[in-house]
């Protein structure tokens, strides 16, 4: 099984800071990566698939790169909107999915 | 438009057997590419890929909650069906069910969640 581990679990920050969550991959998935943006009481919200495609409607300060085992989601200036938790997927057609742990970004 | 909702009890009883339906809309499942997959996230904790269905029937499930899972599709009433076997206080949880669309196999739309207490 594919294991995914985001780095920091939790990350305070300011407004207009830049932000990057890491996610890696227990083996290499190619692009094959999702970033999804949750609020409390919300479903998740696709932002970023295949590591760097930007989702429609998603503002361009989200960016997303990486390859193979190693991603990272950066928010270039952050905004009282983007308080919220960040998971990584990994997805392929041929086996299960895979959520990393989360990412709550906070108000310092 | 598309839309998911999610159906089924809010309280089940330790070893019962939960089942949830997702219904949607503004899609078809017989469409070539197309999947409808089942998240969960218990109270406070991390997301959870539980099961995937694709448009061709080939299904995909969690690896640690294989044996207790099932995942069906009724084409004809836009539906699909998670069914999960000896219910834990540990699967209370918040469980969405989501679309993945044609070629590919993240989720770009999600529906609201039911939140399901197993509790005697």
């Amino acid at each position: 099984d594919i294991q995914m581990t985001q780095s920091p679990s939790t990350l305070s920050a300011s407004v207009g800071d830049r932000v990057t969550i890491t996610c890696r991959a227990s083996q290499s998935i190619s692009t094959w990566l999702a970033w999804y943006q949750q609020k409390p009481g919300q479903a998740p919200n696709l932002l970023i698939y295949k590591a760097s495609d930007l989702e429609s409607g998603v503002p361009s300060r989200f960016s997303g790169s990486g390859s193979g085992t190693e991603f990272t989601l950066t928010i270039s200036s952050l905004q009282p909107d983007d308080f919220a938790t960040y998971y990584c997927q990994q997805y392929n057609f041929y086996s299960q999915g895979t959520f990393g742990q989360g990412t709550k970004v906070e108000i310092k | 438009q598309i839309t998911l909702k999610e159906s089924g009890p809010t309280l089940v009883k330790p070893t019962q057997t939960l089942t949830l339906t997702c219904t949607f809309s503004g899609f078809s499942l017989s469409t070539s590419g197309v999947g409808v997959g089942w998240i969960r996230q218990p109270p406070g904790k991390a997301l959870e890929w539980l099961a995937l269905i694709y448009w061709n029937d080939d299904k995909r499930y969690s690896p640690s909650l294989k044996t207790r899972l099932t995942i069906t599709k009724d084409t004809s009433k836009n539906q699909v069906v998670l069914t999960m076997t000896n219910i834990d206080p540990v699967d209370t949880a918040t469980y969405y069910c989501a679309h993945s669309k044609a070629g590919h196999w993240y989720f770009d739309l999600w529906g609201r969640g039911t939140l399901v207490t197993v509790s005697s």
